[in-house]
């Protein structure tokens, strides 16, 4: 199993709501992300979790909450959003070390309103 | 920390090789090069990396140059469907964990 899975694929949220996205993988990946990507830019970094714990945070809001539960699973929570927060959020995970490529999921679709 | 420069779009003929060019001029000597691609609406996809030798998979080769300063990915036989965004990417950071994206290239394979 080489999938990366993120649920939902599309999530339409009101700036009031509380809403969370999923991502899972059951390749042993210690090493799972969070990009951002708007509309014809590149993905950007959010965090960085490796072996459960958060080691990198790209200075993102705090209305982002990410959560690692366990090695398979990686959680964003949302909370107060802003239209512009609208997005494409895409999980990742890979193996630990420098030789290691990136495996990502398909994404989910936000929009904010 | 490495940073990479590639140009923001190519075109080329279906069934004919692409060529990619890379900058990444500030690499270190420990520092992999990867690349991935995006297909509109998806997620970006894994390619090929490597260090100082050349790689081949079933996907693509890179080449790179003896100083490491740039690297080609070269799909070899393009096809419509590889008509995506190419990105080269040198991750940053101790344990190079920082899979940055910069623009890209924008392939357009043309039948």
């Amino acid at each position: 199993d080489t999938e990366v899975t993120q649920t939902p694929k599309h999530l339409v949220m009101g700036m009031t709501n509380k809403k969370s996205l999923k991502c899972e993988q059951h390749m042993g990946h210690r090493a799972m992300y969070w990009y951002k990507q708007k509309a014809k830019k590149p993905p950007e970094l959010m965090f960085v979790y490796s072996y459960e714990k958060l080691s990198i945070n790209e200075s993102v809001p705090s209305r982002f909450s990410p959560e690692c539960p366990n090695s398979s699973l990686l959680n964003l929570h949302l909370h107060a959003l802003q239209p512009e927060d609208s997005a494409l959020y895409l999980c990742a995970s890979s193996r630990q070390g420098l030789r290691t490529e990136a495996f990502f999921g398909q994404g989910t679709r936000l929009t904010v309103v | 920390d490495a940073k990479t420069t590639q140009p923001p779009s190519m075109d080329c003929a279906e069934g004919r090789a692409a060529n990619l060019p890379c900058n990444h001029s500030t690499i270190s000597g420990n520092e992999y090069v990867y690349w991935y691609r995006q297909i509109h609406s998806q997620g970006p996809q894994y390619i090929i990396h490597g260090l100082k030798n050349n790689e081949t998979n079933e996907m693509a080769s890179l080449i790179i140059t003896e100083d490491r300063k740039s690297s080609t990915l070269i799909l070899p036989h393009a096809t419509l469907r590889d008509t995506a965004v190419y990105y080269c990417i040198v991750p940053l950071g101790a344990g190079g964990f920082k899979t940055i994206f910069g623009a890209g290239t924008r392939l357009f394979v043309k039948a």
